[in-house]
């Protein structure tokens, strides 16, 4: 199975700050078909999660611009430009190249 | 707009068998491809099983495999996830996502509890 390895685990960011989540795969994510699908989601507490970043850089619908995704290969990074107290809450990255999809363990991002 | 409603979870004992719906509005659902994600109480998200938009193609989780059966009704715009065999460790919130871009999990539903628990 593929791994997916997120660091930090803990994210504790000042408000109007940038954050950065890195994910590494143990395996390259880019499929037969020439695209990399890895995946971003927010979950805020008490929520159902959200995806935010498809195939590694492609934002999703309402996703407001301070989120970017990045990578390639086996190296991934969401950023959210500048953190907004609305962003609390726990992200994950998620492939979905190999069988069986897997997802990364999770940042929780809070607040200092 | 598009919904997901999850149903069908609830508390059984280990050994037991459960099954969960999962009612899809608007979106063409017959055109789209389905997944089952879950929620250990506390814990990260793990990734269950997946239907192709017509069914003829189904993947399972290692956790689940022989225990677990995906399946859809087109014409009734529902996505299906028949347990048997469950253990404690299957409990968990069932979630189920559609995909859109071409990649998996774009839009969730609220999720439904199973407990398993003698």
């Amino acid at each position: 199975d593929v791994v997916m390895t997120q660091s930090p685990l803990s994210l504790p960011v000042t408000l109007g700050q940038p954050a950065s989540i890195s994910c590494r795969s143990s395996q390259s994510l880019v499929h037969s078909d020439g695209n990399t699908y890895l995946q971003w989601f927010q979950q805020r507490p008490g929520q159902s999660p959200r995806r935010l970043i498809y195939k590694a850089s492609n934002r999703d619908s309402g996703v407001p611009d301070r989120f970017s995704g990045s990578g390639s290969g086996t190296d991934f990074t969401l950023k959210i430009s500048r953190v907004e107290a609305e962003d609390v809450g726990v992200y994950y990255c998620m492939q979905t190249t190999h069988w069986p999809w897997t997802f990364g363990q999770g940042t929780k991002v809070e607040i200092k | 707009q598009v919904q997901l409603v999850e149903s069908g979870g609830g508390l059984v004992k280990p050994g037991g068998s459960l099954r969960l719906s999962c009612a899809a509005s608007g979106f063409t659902f017959s055109a789209c491809y389905m997944t089952w994600i879950r929620q250990a109480p506390g814990k990260g998200l793990e990734w269950v099983s997946y239907i192709s938009n017509t069914g003829s193609a189904t993947y399972y989780a290692d956790s689940v495999m022989g225990r677990f059966t995906i399946s859809r009704d087109n014409a009734k715009n529902s996505l299906y996830l028949e347990m048997n065999s469950l253990r404690a460790e299957d409990t968990a919130v069932y979630y189920c996502a559609r995909d859109n871009g071409g990649a998996a999990a774009a839009v969730w539903g609220q999720g439904t509890l199973v407990t398993v628990s003698s």
